[in-house]
């Protein structure tokens, strides 16, 4: 079955750097685009950035542009998400998710992984 | 940027139909899906596309579109229905972004 597991969470404080790593099992890895969306405590779902099936296009919302950079090893079927100059406002759950598109007007997140807390202290 | 709105709450009595709505410009080019987020668990596709619903989710969830708006529908609500709902859709303004919307809150009394 399909497994995404996020790993690499925790404490910081502010100005640091942090990688999560999400690893994935039990479909073709090189075949799907994959996201990131993040949960702060409290809030509702932010979608923050997409690489494509072979790492080639990479896209980001404007909250992290510039400070956090999204990439694949598709050797080791593992998706990352390299985050600098974190802020007390990136504290949240970060999620990786496995994009779908059935068709051209049909996009969705097919599978999530369970999430890991990144916690920001000033 | 497009933007996707959604009521902040709505509740619903045990065994009745709720409707969960979803409004955005997008909304008219591309399909909304509906997320459902459990606290402490990761969130879960109930409905995608024009009324597509994954394998494992009841048959009581169904979607339906009209111009701008999406809507959920919950048909015989169940207490495990009580849960956040999120809208998502493409949004192909700027980077070619996604968004989601700011989440319902469903209470079932």
């Amino acid at each position: 079955q399909v497994q995404l597991v996020e790993s690499g969470g925790g404490v910081v404080k502010s100005g640091v750097s942090l990688r999560l790593s999400c690893g994935a099992s039990g479909f073709t890895f090189t075949s799907y685009a994959l996201h990131w969306v993040r949960q702060a405590p409290g809030k509702g779902l932010e979608w923050l950035a997409v690489i494509s099936y072979n790492g080639d296009t990479k896209y980001y919302a404007d909250s992290v542009k510039g400070r956090f950079t999204i990439s694949r090893d598709n050797s080791k079927n593992t998706l990352f998400l390299q985050m600098t100059s974190l802020r007390a406002e990136d504290t949240a759950v970060y999620y990786c998710t496995r994009g779908a598109v059935p068709d051209t007007h049909t996009y969705y997140f097919d599978y999530w992984g369970q999430g890991t807390l990144v916690t920001v202290s000033s | 940027s497009s933007e996707l709105t959604q009521d902040p709450a709505v509740s619903v009595a045990l065994g009745q139909t709720v409707r969960i709505t979803c409004q955005g410009y997008r909304l008219r080019t591309y399909y909304a899906s509906w997320y459902q987020k459990k606290p402490g668990q990761a969130p879960v596709v109930v409905i995608y596309g024009q009324n597509n619903r994954p394998s494992g989710i009841p048959d009581r969830f169904s979607g339906s579109n009209s111009g701008d708006t999406a809507s959920l529908i919950i048909t015989g609500a169940q207490a495990e229905d009580e849960a956040d709902y999120f809208c998502s859709s493409r949004d192909t303004s700027g980077d070619r972004l996604w968004v989601f919307g700011g989440g319902t809150k469903l209470t079932v009394l």
